[in-house]
């Protein structure tokens, strides 16, 4: 089983600052990446495919980057509506399908 | 649009069962790969099983395999989760989702249904 890994657990950002979240997968995922994110009370909801193909919808302010076991997504100037918890999830190698912990990006 | 609806959650007994659906809307439904997932409270995100487009093949999470059965109807456009042998450890947010064709994320999430095991 692939083991995914997100630091920091908690990135306290200011509004208009720019948020680095990085996911590190236990052994090469290639680029089989995929990001979340998940507000409170609400479903999770795809940002990046193929660790840096936006999802439909997805504003130009959320980028991912990487390949292989280290992966980064990126928002370069956080808004209200991204103060959230973010997941990365491997489709590489499953079952099992696998997730990180989490990022929970808050406000400074 | 693709809608996705969970229903069937409730409080439950350990050791006893429940059966989750998903009513998919939006898209044609028999050409993806459908899933669940689930979230305990306070916690991440866990797969628990996937399907296949027409119900030929399936996969389970070890936690959960033996005890979960995932099935579809693409007649009726919905997708099922029987659980048997309930356990405290199974309390969580139960979500469908539906998988990318050619890939294997999770591309559409319904809003979850609560199932909860407890005496």
């Amino acid at each position: 089983e692939i083991v995914m890994t997100q630091s920091p657990g908690t990135l306290s950002v200011s509004p208009g600052e720019r948020a680095t979240l990085s996911c590190r997968a236990s052994q090469s995922v290639s680029s089989n990446l995929a990001w979340y994110q998940q507000k409170p009370g609400q479903a999770p909801r795809l940002l990046i495919y193929g660790a840096s193909t936006r999802a439909t919808g997805i504003p130009a302010r959320f980028s991912g980057t990487g390949s292989g076991t280290e992966f980064t997504l990126t928002i370069s100037s956080l808004q209200s509506e991204d103060f959230a918890v973010y997941y990365c999830q491997q489709y590489y190698n499953w079952p099992p399908f696998t997730f990180g912990p989490g990022t929970k990006v808050d406000i400074k | 649009q693709v809608q996705l609806v969970e229903s069937g959650g409730g409080l439950v007994k350990p050791g006893g069962s429940l059966r989750l659906s998903c009513a998919a809307s939006g898209f044609t439904f028999s050409d993806h790969y459908m899933s669940w997932m689930r979230q305990a409270p306070g916690k991440g995100l866990e797969w628990v099983s996937h399907v296949s487009r027409d119900n030929s093949y399936t996969n389970y999470a070890d936690s959960v395999k033996g005890r979960f059965t995932i099935s579809r109807d693409n007649a009726k456009k919905s997708l099922y989760l029987q659980m048997n042998s309930l356990r405290a450890e199974d309390t969580a947010i139960y979500y469908c989702a539906r998988i990318s064709t050619g890939e294997s994320y999770f591309e559409y999430w319904g809003q979850g249904t609560l199932v909860t095991v407890s005496s």
